[in-house]
């Protein structure tokens, strides 16, 4: 079955370390997308990839990085810049112009620094 | 830029009816979207408006008014597993992909 997969579901980061975050999808999706979700809020986006090599800068970019290096892949590095990181991290994927399904979202990565 | 309003949170009882409403500033509008999020999970997509009016979909409906920079999703025939975060999202931009998500309404059923 097609899907997009997260991991790991939960993660823990010490402070100054960088982490990064899987996100895989099956779909033949062409974008993929990174939003952030703090406790009783929305999704904020992160970063964002509409083709292979191509990424652009959602609106709370700073203290993250991306890469995408194939159709089916797309990692985010939380670095050691990013000074508040415990949060739930939402990976997304959509046709280039989607249609009325709008994402297909992964689990979601729950990441907490300690 | 844009900006999406929702009550932050409702209640509502088993067996009722609910609206949520969403009214959004944008320059660019390119359709609405609703999702529905249980706690601690991804959202999982409701309903798509891109035209005014109303969409129905077995017991969601999805409402859109362009010129008034407004929707509303309505639940009926609630049940208690209804109970979960709703957020209203836009697309803005017919060259790009990307949605931007309000806060979400955190809606509780009540026996």
């Amino acid at each position: 079955d097609g899907g997009i997969t997260q991991s790991p579901k939960y993660l823990f980061r010490k402070e100054g370390q960088n982490v990064t975050l899987s996100c895989e999808q099956n779909l033949n999706h062409d974008a993929m997308y990174w939003y952030r979700q703090d406790p009783g809020q929305g999704l904020r986006l992160i970063y964002y990839s509409q083709i292979v090599n191509d990424f652009q800068k959602g609106d709370i970019a700073e203290g993250y990085s991306v890469s995408r290096e194939k159709k089916e892949s797309f990692p985010l590095t939380v670095t050691s810049a990013q000074k508040n990181p415990t949060a739930f991290y939402l990976c997304a994927s959509s046709i280039a112009r989607q249609g009325l399904q709008g994402y297909t979202f992964g689990s979601g990565t729950r990441l907490t620094v300690v | 830029g844009q900006n999406i309003d929702q009550p932050t949170e409702m209640t509502a009882t088993e067996g009722a009816i609910v609206q949520i409403n969403c009214t959004y500033q944008t320059s660019g509008f390119n359709g609405l979207f609703w999702y529905q999020q249980h706690a601690g999970e991804a959202p999982t997509f409701l309903s798509y408006n891109v035209l005014d009016g109303l969409e129905e979909k077995g017991r969601f409906s999805s409402f859109l008014s362009r010129s008034k920079g407004y929707s509303y999703l309505l639940l009926k025939e609630l049940q208690m597993k209804d109970s979960a975060s709703y957020l209203c999202a836009l697309r803005v931009d017919s060259s790009a992909s990307k949605i931007i998500f309000g806060s979400g309404t955190r809606l509780s059923i009540r026996p």
